[in-house]
């Protein structure tokens, strides 16, 4: 079946970085868009940015530019979002999402989550 | 790019029906008809219950329907279940720089 599958809990101290895995199974990893959203505890969704594993190329949420970095492993079907010089306010679960758009008509839709990565940022 | 707007909280009593509003602007919601609304129960990932302000996923019952009217996007739940208890979200594609932005959520009740 189609699932994302995401990497385990991270605990960070401020200034550090997090890299967050995401492991796509059950269709063709380059023919849909992944995103990353994340939410605080607490609060809304929140959309940090996006790769096409396709060809590599990013578009990123203006208030991560600079700290966000995707990318992907087409071998071992993964996504990958890295945000650094993590602060307080950071602390989140991180999904990552899949959208059509690629070989398939977009519907500006997140069809498929992950379970969730939680990040805790605290010194 | 700001939030859309949605209200925090909504309530409704079993078979009733109870619509979630979703305001955006000319830049997204008004512009665009790819709105799209998600499921999320507690400790749970999102689910997509609609997508293209009106179509639902294959398995998603029919007591969910979406509507758009300039800024303004609608999720109307009729039937209401206990399960339909849950937090609710509109996003749209709000064009080739922002691509996304997610509403700030509504708490849905079932009394």
């Amino acid at each position: 079946q189609v699932q994302l599958v995401q990497s385990g809990a991270e605990v960070k101290k401020p200034g550090a970085s997090v890299k967050v895995s995401c492991k796509a199974s059950g269709y063709t990893f380059t023919g849909y868009y992944m995103h990353w959203v994340r939410q605080a505890p607490g609060q809304g969704l929140e959309w940090m940015g996006r790769i096409n594993p396709n060809s590599g190329g990013t578009n990123y949420a203006q208030k991560f530019q600079g700290r966000v970095t995707m990318t992907r492993d087409t071998s071992i079907s993964t996504a990958y979002m890295e945000l650094s010089r993590l602060r307080s306010d950071d602390t989140a679960v991180y999904y990552c999402a899949r959208a059509p758009g690629i070989a398939v008509a977009g519907t500006g839709a997140f069809d498929i989550w992950g379970q969730g990565t939680m990040v805790t940022v605290s010194s | 790019q700001s939030a859309l707007t949605q209200p925090a909280s909504v309530s409704g009593s079993p078979g009733q029906s109870i619509t979630i509003s979703c305001t955006g602007t000319s830049s997204d919601v008004g512009s665009y008809n790819l709105v799209s609304w998600y499921q999320q129960h507690p400790g749970k990932a999102p689910k997509l219950m609609i997508y293209e302000v009106s179509k639902r996923p294959s398995g998603v019952s029919n007591r969910f329907s979406g509507s758009k009217s300039g800024n303004t996007a609608s999720l109307t739940i009729s039937g209401l279940q206990a399960e339909d208890e849950a937090d609710y979200y509109c996003c749209s594609y709000a064009g080739s720089s922002t691509l996304r932005v997610f509403g700030g959520g509504t708490k849905l009740t079932v009394l």
